[in-house]
């Protein structure tokens, strides 16, 4: 059974930048068929897709973070990760990774998601 | 980018009724849409992909319609286990999620 799981560092200072590791299990991230991906929920509003990325490294990414955002993967680790540099608190969200069918269309597996906070 | 506006954004509903969520895009994207239903403190929940085709293992009181730019998800007999947030998501081009639908107990 397919299971991702989110870690990070915890808290995060403004200006800094937030890193965040998926780590897969019961599954290969190097599936020909998947993507991985990353999105975000501010505390009591809706969902934004971040980033997503292919096994070989090909990469999509949000055109109002692309800026700030750096996905990658790990397949000696099956994992992948995101950094996002020059957080504020508009940043602070529960961060979710999944795994994206279809080319990276939706996503049918979820972690079950980590509370980054931006404070000083 | 792909605007996607949900209606309503709330719906107070009683176990049983007949409940139906409407996503429209702001230009066309076929197929190209995803529902999700969300509950406090959990992730996401894949219901349906491509408009129409049901995720596996989602009941079939669960089913979506449309293309182009309108969408609606449809919940036959709502259910206990059904009063959740509902999330569209086009992925025509990049993803853009809809607002979100919270539908209530009456």
């Amino acid at each position: 059974q397919l299971q991702l799981q989110e870690s990070g560092p915890g808290p995060v200072k403004p200006s800094d930048t937030l890193s965040l590791t998926c780590t897969v299990s019961g599954g290969s991230i190097s599936s020909s068929s998947d993507y991985w991906g990353w999105i975000r929920q501010p505390p009591g509003k809706g969902l934004e897709w971040i980033a997503s990325i292919y096994y070989s490294g090909r990469t999509y990414y949000n055109p109002s973070l692309k800026s700030r955002v750096t996905i990658s993967v790990d397949t000696s680790k099956n994992q992948f990760s995101l950094k996002l540099t020059s957080v504020t608190a508009a940043d602070t969200a529960v961060y979710y990774c999944a795994r994206l069918m279809s080319s990276g269309s939706y996503g049918d597996h979820w972690g079950r998601g980590t509370l980054v906070t931006v404070s000083s | 980018d792909i605007q996607m506006t949900q209606s309503p954004s709330t719906l107070s509903a009683s176990v049983g009724d007949r409940v139906t969520i409407t996503c429209r895009a702001s230009q066309s994207i076929s197929n190209w849409l995803a529902w999700y239903q969300q509950k406090p403190g959990k992730a996401p929940k894949l219901l349906i992909y491509k408009a129409s085709s049901l995720e596996s293992g989602v009941p079939s009181r669960f089913s979506g319609i449309g293309s182009g730019t309108e969408f609606t998800l449809t919940i036959s007999s709502l259910q206990p286990d059904d009063f959740a947030t509902y999330y569209c998501q086009q992925y025509d081009s990049n993803w853009t999620f809809g607002q979100g639908t919270k539908v209530e107990i009456k």
